[in-house]
C-alpha cells in the first residue's frame, strides 16, 4: 500500500528564516514525489516534483530513498508561502492516482 | 486559458437524496480525476478516466459513488442515497497523459454538504 506522512500539522515560522516541511513515504517500487500547494482562497497547485529537480519560488525538494522522504526545504521564508503544503506518491509504471498527506499549514510570520 | 471547473460550487442536499457533482476539464485533457477532501485531511483518490472508460475505480468507496465521463471530456460524479459522513470537497484534476508533462490541474471543487 501507498502512505504519505506529513507529522507537522502546524508550523511556524518567521519571515526570513529556514523552513522544512516533512514528508514521508511508504511504498514498495519506484515511486514519484509531489509537492501540491493550496494559497488562501485558491486551488490546489503543483509547486514542484522530484523528477524536475528545480528550484520553484525558492523551495527544493531531494528524494531521499534511504529514509524514504521528501522534505520540501526554502532558506528564506517569505510572508507569501503562507499556505498548506501537501506531499504525494504516484506508483512510477501504475495508476496515475495520486496519494496525499493530510498536509501542513505553514504560517511565515512578518 | 480557461482551468478545470465544477459546478456546482457548493451543494446542500439532505439524508438519502441523489446528487450529481459537475466537473469540465481544461480543453484537450485525456485524463480526468475526481478525489474527495475531508476537513483536516489531504484529497483523497476515487477514480480516474483515460478517455472515456474509467481507468481506476479503485477509490470509490461503496456502489452509492458512481462516475461518468461519456464523450471523454466532461464528467459527472453521482452520488446516491447521500449519507452524512459524504459531506466532503470533492475535486475535480485534469491532465495531458503522455505529454512532456503530466501535471494534474485541480479544479476549485464541490463542497458538498448532507443534512
Amino acid at each position: 500500500a501507498q502512505r504519505v506522512t506529513q507529522p507537522e500539522k502546524l508550523l511556524s515560522v518567521f519571515k526570513g528564516a529556514p523552513v522544512e516541511l516533512k514528508c514521508n513515504y511508504s511504498y514498495s517500487g519506484s515511486p514519484e514525489l509531489f509537492w501540491y500547494v493550496q494559497y488562501s482562497r485558491q486551488r490546489l497547485q503543483l509547486l514542484l516534483r522530484h523528477i524536475s529537480r528545480e528550484s520553484i519560488k525558492g523551495f527544493t525538494a531531494d528524494l531521499n530513498k534511504g529514509e524514504t522522504s521528501f522534505h520540501l526545504k526554502k532558506p528564506f521564508a517569505q510572508e507569501e508561502d503562507s499556505a498548506m503544503y501537501y506531499c504525494a506518491l504516484k506508483a512510477q509504471g501504475g495508476s496515475e492516482k495520486l496519494v496525499f498527506g493530510k498536509g501542513t499549514k505553514l504560517t511565515v510570520n512578518p | 486559458g480557461a482551468g478545470v471547473s465544477q459546478t456546482p460550487s457548493n451543494k446542500v442536499t439532505e439524508k438519502g437524496k441523489y446528487v450529481e457533482l459537475r466537473c469540465d476539464p481544461i480543453s484537450g485533457h485525456t485524463a480526468l480525476y475526481w478525489y474527495r477532501q475531508s476537513l483536516g485531511q489531504g484529497p483523497e483518490f476515487l477514480i480516474y478516466f483515460q478517455g472515456t472508460g474509467a481507468a481506476d475505480d479503485s477509490g470509490l468507496p461503496n456502489d452509492r459513488f458512481f462516475a461518468v465521463r461519456p464523450e471523454g471530456s466532461v464528467s459527472t460524479l453521482k452520488i446516491q442515497r447521500t449519507e452524512r459522513g459524504d459531506s466532503a470537497v470533492y475535486l475535480c484534476a485534469s491532465s495531458s497523459l503522455g505529454a512532456i508533462t503530466d501535471t494534474q490541474y485541480f479544479g476549485p471543487g464541490t463542497r458538498l454538504t448532507v443534512l
